[in-house]
């Protein structure tokens, strides 16, 4: 059974740093690799999706990588803000629809 | 605007009673989601539909049941069944299911028992 692990499961920093997310997953058939952001008592937005044939994706000052082989991805964010403070979780789908990591709480600090 | 729409925002259950949460989405969106969010933990799938008058359970279908009469419209109902339905409540489209594309989520239904 897939199994998703996200650390840290909290993190604060000053504005301005660069930050890595990280997650990690068992098994290593997977589609894809979705990368989301929550705010508190808010749904899900969707920030990145990395097809299992893809090393990375980009967008604005969000950089996701995947490592399939090694179960293995990070969320890079470049330039953090106060705006980017929220709960990021990250799903990988296989034969079954999507399996949640429990996410990590980022505190961008002004 | 095309998008994912629960509702109530807010729903009380009283002990022994039966609630039913609404999803709805004008997206075109074949394959809907219910998700279960306790605080601290990520989200656990209930049912999942990938076309109407078809549904499937998830991780944790007890004490929930599931109905997909139209494309748009995919209502969660907390049985009286379910022991401990305290929880944020998720709703989510996608385009395809087994093509596992991007999903969409709506704002979600907190559940608190009286």
């Amino acid at each position: 059974k897939q199994e998703v692990t996200q650390i840290p499961a909290a993190l604060s920093v000053p504005e301005g740093e660069n930050l890595v997310l990280n997650c990690s997953f068992t098994d290593s058939a997977i589609y894809n690799l979705q990368w989301f952001r929550q705010d508190p008592g808010k749904g899900l937005t969707s920030l990145l999706l990395i097809q299992s044939s893809q090393r990375e994706q980009t967008s604005g000052r969000l950089n996701a990588s995947l490592d399939k082989s090694s179960g293995r991805s990070t969320l890079y964010i470049a330039a953090s803000q106060p705006g980017d403070s929220a709960t990021y979780l990250c799903a990988v789908s296989g034969n079954t629809p999507l399996v949640f990591g429990k996410g990590t709480r980022l505190s961008v600090i002004a | 605007d095309g998008g994912i729409t629960q509702s109530p925002k807010y729903l009380f259950r009283k002990e022994g009673q039966n609630v039913t949460l609404s999803c709805e989405q004008n997206l075109n969106h074949d394959a809907m989601y219910w998700y279960r969010q306790d605080p601290g933990q990520g989200l656990r799938l209930i049912y999942y539909s990938q076309i109407v008058n078809d549904f499937q359970k998830g991780d944790i279908a007890e004490g929930y049941s599931v109905s997909r009469e139209k494309k748009e419209s995919f209502p969660l109902t907390v049985t009286s069944a379910q022991k401990n339905p305290t929880a944020f409540y998720l709703c989510a489209s996608s385009t395809d299911q087994e093509r596992q594309e991007t999903q969409y989520f709506g704002p979600g239904t907190r559940l608190l028992v009286l």
